[in-house]
């Protein structure tokens, strides 16, 4: 079955210091993989996703992510984080099937000190 | 463009009582998923509908029902309320049945008391 882990549950960085979260799935074939940023009590906004070709997609808010088939990740990086940029970060493959339905990691929660 | 709404925004009902929360699907756009987020969780799939009809259903029990309406518009019915139900409950809608991108309304955040 697919699953998404997302090992890091809170990660804390400095304003102006890089990022890089977590995310390994598991889907046997070509995955459409996509993170989520949800701010509290908000809903989902796409940051970024990955279908296909070149495998260091960019994003919105200066968030990028690498697609590595061999290590069956999508880390998603910024190298340079700002304080507005605390949130849950989610991590999501489509299942396929009928529905497409989304399979959700259980998201990192990142703090950003000044 | 108009993108996904809910309402209500927030509800609080007492274990055993019913709820519906309803959900307008971005213009355009035919299929509507709901999820459920618990509180430290990532959301996890309810059921999907495409021209009104259930298209697909997670691992949750019947007394979590839905409705498709012709304008594409959708409502989640939870009989029975459980304390466990207290949630997030987001709407995401999609162009048609089988498109991977879904788009994500604010959610209805439920507490069960």
């Amino acid at each position: 079955a697919q699953s998404v882990t997302q090992p890091d549950i809170h990660i804390t960085v400095s304003e102006g210091a890089s990022l890089e979260l977590r995310c390994n799935y598991s889907y046997g074939a070509t995955p459409y993989l996509f993170w989520y940023v949800q701010s509290p009590g908000q809903g989902l906004q796409l940051l970024l996703k990955y279908f296909s070709g070149d495998t260091l997609v960019q994003g919105i808010k200066g968030f990028e992510a690498e697609f590595k088939r061999s290590q069956s990740s999508f880390n998603l990086r910024k190298p340079s984080v700002h304080w507005s940029d605390a949130a849950e970060y989610f991590c999501a493959v489509v299942s396929g099937g009928a529905t497409n339905k989304l399979i959700f990691g259980t998201g990192t929660l990142l703090a950003v000190q000044p | 463009e108009t993108g996904v709404t809910q309402s209500p925004t927030h509800l609080i009902k007492t274990r055993g009582q019913q709820v519906t929360l309803r959900c307008s699907s971005q213009s355009g756009h035919n299929t509507v998923s709901w999820y459920q987020q618990a509180l430290g969780q990532g959301p996890q799939f309810i059921f999907q509908y495409y021209r009104e009809e259930e298209n697909g259903r997670g691992n949750f029990p019947p007394r979590f029902s839905g409705l498709q309406f012709p304008n594409y518009s959708s409502e989640l019915n939870v009989n029975a309320l459980e304390l466990d139900d207290s949630a997030l409950y987001l709407c995401a809608s999609s162009l048609g049945q089988g498109e991977v991108e879904q788009y994500f309304g604010p959610g209805t955040r439920l507490t069960v008391t």
